[in-house]
């Protein structure tokens, strides 16, 4: 089935500094990549995404990455801000072939990640 | 933007009770709703797949019978807990695909389900 796998676990930095985390997965016929940032006790928030047809996207200091080839996409988060302190997740859209369902979202572990002042 | 209502967003119930979760989909229809469950410190596990007039697709290891879905509209989905017991305390999210939004799924509140 659908495997995607997160790293890090945990991220600290110092405010200013970058922050990237990246996942790999498995299968190939994944199309779409979101990333969501989740403050606690809230509902994930997409922050951004790409499709598979795209190797890089940026919105502001933060930017995805996609390798479809080595099956991997990373997250960059630059000038990080306190504020930036959550969870982030990435996922990915795996379609099924036929069936009355158009596929389904996969999450990554987790990341959480730490930006001191 | 598409806005999912998920309700309610706290519950707190008896070992043994049953406890039922709305969610909606405001301003659009959705032919496809997911329910993703959260553990503290956890990621997001998909349980189900709801699509309307149709029956619930579950994830391995999820109980159909303990986990009832029903989508009977094109904007409402529920999830009902049947005889919860403590380790079914988590969080419970759904979420409703509405491709052709600025992103395809749009994700509720969530709800803190605790069970005494």
């Amino acid at each position: 089935g659908e495997n995607v796998e997160q790293h890090p676990s945990t991220l600290s930095v110092q405010e200013g500094d970058s922050a990237v985390i990246k996942c790999t997965y498995s299968d190939s016929a994944s199309n779409y990549f979101p990333w969501y940032k989740q403050e606690l006790g809230k509902r994930p928030q997409l922050i951004i995404d790409i499709r598979s047809n795209v190797g890089e996207k940026k919105d502001q200091r933060i930017a995805v990455t996609l390798n479809k080839t080595a099956k991997h996409f990373s997250l960059h988060i630059t000038e990080t801000q306190p504020e930036d302190s959550a969870v982030y997740f990435c996922a990915l859209w795996s379609f099924k072939a036929g069936g009355t369902s158009y596929g389904k979202l996969t999450f990554g572990q987790g990341t959480i990640l730490t930006v001191h002042p | 933007g598409a806005v999912v209502s998920q309700h309610p967003s706290r519950v707190i119930c008896k070992s043994g009770t049953s406890v039922k979760i709305e969610c909606r989909s405001l301003d659009f229809q959705a032919t496809t709703m997911f329910w993703y469950r959260q553990f503290p410190k956890k990621s997001l596990m998909l349980m189900a797949t709801s699509n309307e007039g149709s029956k619930a697709t579950y994830e391995q290891g999820v109980e159909k019978d303990k986990f009832l879905i029903n989508h009977a509209s094109l904007t409402l989905s529920t999830l009902t807990v049947t005889s919860a017991h403590p380790e079914d305390s988590s969080f419970y999210i759904c979420s409703a695909l509405g491709w052709g939004q600025d992103s395809p799924l749009h994700f509720g509140n969530g709800t803190r389900l605790t069970v005494t």
